[in-house]
């Protein structure tokens, strides 16, 4: 079954620690990306790549990094300095021009 | 970046017809994408319309006027399980980039 899994769905951090969310797609999008979602938002993107090894900001990227080795990986990396890093993380991907397709969603808070 | 402007919320009883709407400034990438979220889920993609007009399936018909930067989304025979957050994307740049809008909140009562 082809589709995009994040891990792990609930993450608990203390505050000053870096955490990084995978995700992983078997789609063979070329494009990923990354979404953050607060209570009663919208989705505001944090990153995307668009091939291997290159990857661009998106609106809110500050406190974040990307790392994009491999076509199917594209794990985000929420740092210390994220001042608000509670949230819900989407991870994405799609065929270029087309419709993107989401992974189930990692919830991580931050104590 | 783009402006994209939905109700926040819209109420309506089971069966009965509701229309979402989503006006976007035109930004020269074409389409518009509308998608599901269930609360505490990810988001799944309804529906895309590329041209101009209506676009139906099933129960949701999604119509799109790129001139006056406009779309709706119907949802006909309400059903309680429709009762979700509809989101409306509109393309960025011709990779797929998109910008969403903020979501409309449908609650679907008895």
């Amino acid at each position: 079954d082809g589709g995009i899994t994040q891990s792990p769905k609930y993450l608990f951090r203390k505050e000053g620690q870096n955490v990084t969310l995978s995700c992983e797609q078997n789609l063979n999008h070329d494009a990923m990306y990354w979404y953050r979602q607060d209570p009663g938002q919208g989705l505001r993107l944090i990153y995307y790549s668009q091939i291997v090894n290159d990857f661009q900001k998106g609106d809110i990227a500050e406190g974040y990094s990307v790392s994009r080795e491999k076509k199917e990986s594209f794990p985000l990396t929420v740092t210390s300095a994220q001042k608000n890093p509670t949230a819900f993380y989407l991870c994405a991907s799609s065929t270029r021009g087309y419709e993107q397709y989401f992974g189930p969603g990692t919830r991580l808070t931050v104590t | 970046g783009q402006n994209i402007d939905q109700p926040t919320e819209m109420t309506a009883t089971e069966g009965a017809i509701v229309q979402i709407n989503c006006t976007y400034q035109t930004s020269g990438f074409n389409g518009l994408f509308w998608y599901q979220q269930h609360a505490g889920e990810a988001p799944t993609f309804l529906s895309y319309n590329v041209l101009d007009g209506l676009e139906e399936k099933g129960r949701f018909s999604s119509f799109l006027s790129r001139s006056k930067g406009y779309s709706y989304l119907l949802l006909k025979e309400l059903q309680m399980k429709d009762s979700a957050s509809y989101l409306c994307a509109v393309p960025t740049d011709s990779w797929g980039k998109f910008q969403f809008g903020a979501g409309t909140q449908v609650v679907v009562t008895p």
